[in-house]
């Protein structure tokens, strides 16, 4: 079965850090995503990871460790506009299949 | 141009209506998607084209037909759809690359459809 874990919701202070944690357990594995989706809004990209390791853009780092099938998204110098949906989604096999996990709602308070 | 469009914004239907779907990119992406996401939840793939050939069906009842007219354009054709269809439809396209290569995928703004 395919099956992606993530917190259902968070709050965190605006200029903090927080860190969203994805745990995954799928059948076949050919990356992970980080999308973003504001609510009423569609998903936009954030991040990719298909290696272990951490990759960092701006303000966002992503890390992956395929061997324990987790991943986690950093978010630093929080600001009010972070408040999103974060969802993490799991390619599988060769082709296009994306799974997406339920997403975690941060909420970002002054 | 890296924007995906959709039409109609909003679409209301009764349960006999045939009614369609429109999504449009000029990425050059070669793979596009149709998704169904409910409120609170996380979208559910629904078809894949990959170089305008239907790749990937997962199981969707056959009153939802997609169809892939050129590499720029994915529609979803829908027939005699049930109340419990309401949901928006995301549209999204992405490079179809092969080895070396992120294909991420650009989603739409979606059709909110709701089925009386």
């Amino acid at each position: 079965g395919q099956n992606i874990d993530q917190p259902t919701e968070m709050t965190a202070t605006e200029g903090a850090i927080v860190q969203i944690n994805c745990t995954y357990q799928t059948s076949g594995f050919n990356g992970l995503f980080w999308y973003q989706q504001h609510a009423g809004e569609a998903p936009t990209f954030l991040s990719y990871n298909v290696l272990d390791g951490l990759e960092e853009k701006g303000r966002f780092s992503s890390f992956l460790s395929r061997s324990k099938g987790y991943s986690y998204l950093l978010l630093k110098e929080l600001q009010m506009k972070d408040s999103a949906s974060y969802l993490c989604a799991v390619r599988v096999g060769g082709g296009f299949k994306t799974i997406f996990g339920a997403g975690t709602r941060l909420f970002v308070k002054a | 141009d890296t924007e995906v469009t959709q039409t109609p914004k909003h679409l209301v239907m009764g349960m006999t209506n045939k009614k369609s779907l429109k999504c449009e990119q000029h990425m050059g992406h070669r793979a596009m998607y149709w998704y169904k996401q409910k409120a609170k939840k996380p979208p559910e793939l629904m078809f894949v084209y990959s170089y305008e050939k239907l790749s990937i069906n997962e199981s969707v009842p056959s009153r939802f037909s997609p169809e892939c007219p050129n590499s720029s354009l994915l529609n979803l054709h829908l027939h005699a759809l049930q109340p419990e269809d309401s949901a928006l439809y995301l549209c999204a396209s992405s490079p179809a690359g092969t080895s070396g290569t992120i294909n991420e995928q650009f989603f739409g703004p979606g059709t909110r459809l709701t089925v009386l």
